[in-house]
């Protein structure tokens, strides 16, 4: 079955710190992989996908991703971190499930960022 | 261009009621996606239509039921309310509704509460 784990509920980090949140998918062919963002209350702003092609994706806000498929990850990265980046972050996969065509998303990662 | 429109913002019913919530794509987008926010977890898939034809259902009972118009704007009708139907309910537009190769934009959201 399709799944995504977020395996870190919540993080903290200093401004200015890098940032990795980590996001592994069980899906049995070529995954669509996206990183969205949700601010309190808000819907959700994507940040990235990754399709095909490059393994490395670039997204906006200066964060990144990388597409490992021996690893079934797609961690999101960001060098330097600064306080508007608090927020819950999810990671999803495009997937197929009989006729349906939907996401399926991890349970998020809230982020936290330290003055 | 507009983003993803979602009305109303806020709701608050009670058990037993009947709800209808609505969005408008961005322009140009044929397809409309409809997901349930619990607090505190991802979104779960409950629709997707395209073209006015429903294209994928997710594991929601039968109180849940969506229609698109032609102008591609949609409707989530929720019957028969219960406690647990409290949620941020999101919708989401896509261009052409390949499902996993399209990617998806959000509108801020609909929170409703049942008391």
């Amino acid at each position: 079955a399709q799944s995504v784990t977020q395996p870190d509920i919540h993080i903290t980090v200093s401004e200015g710190a890098s940032l990795e949140l980590r996001c592994n998918y069980s899906y049995g062919a070529t995954p669509y992989l996206f990183w969205y963002v949700q601010s309190p209350g808000q819907g959700l702003q994507l940040l990235l996908k990754y399709f095909s092609g490059d393994t490395l994706v670039q997204g906006i806000k200066g964060f990144e991703a990388e597409f490992k498929r021996s690893q079934s990850s797609f961690n999101l990265r960001k060098p330097s971190v600064h306080w508007s980046d608090a927020a819950e972050y999810f990671c999803a996969v495009g997937a197929w499930a009989g006729n349906n065509r939907k996401l399926i998303w991890g349970l998020g990662t809230s982020l936290a960022v330290n003055p | 261009d507009a983003g993803v429109t979602q009305s109303p913002t806020h709701l608050i019913k009670t058990r037993g009621q009947q709800v209808t919530l609505r969005c408008s794509p961005i322009s140009g987008h044929k397809s409309v996606s409809w997901y349930q926010q619990v607090l505190g977890q991802g979104p779960q898939f409950i629709f997707q239509y395209y073209e006015k034809e429903e294209r994928g259902r997710g594991n929601f009972p039968d109180r849940f039921s969506a229609r698109q118009f032609p102008n591609y704007s949609s409707e989530l009708n929720v019957n028969a309310l219960l406690l647990g139907d409290s949620a941020l309910y999101l919708c989401a537009s896509s261009l052409l509704g390949r499902g996993t190769t399209d990617t998806q934009y959000f509108g801020p959201g609909t929170r409703l509460t049942v008391l």
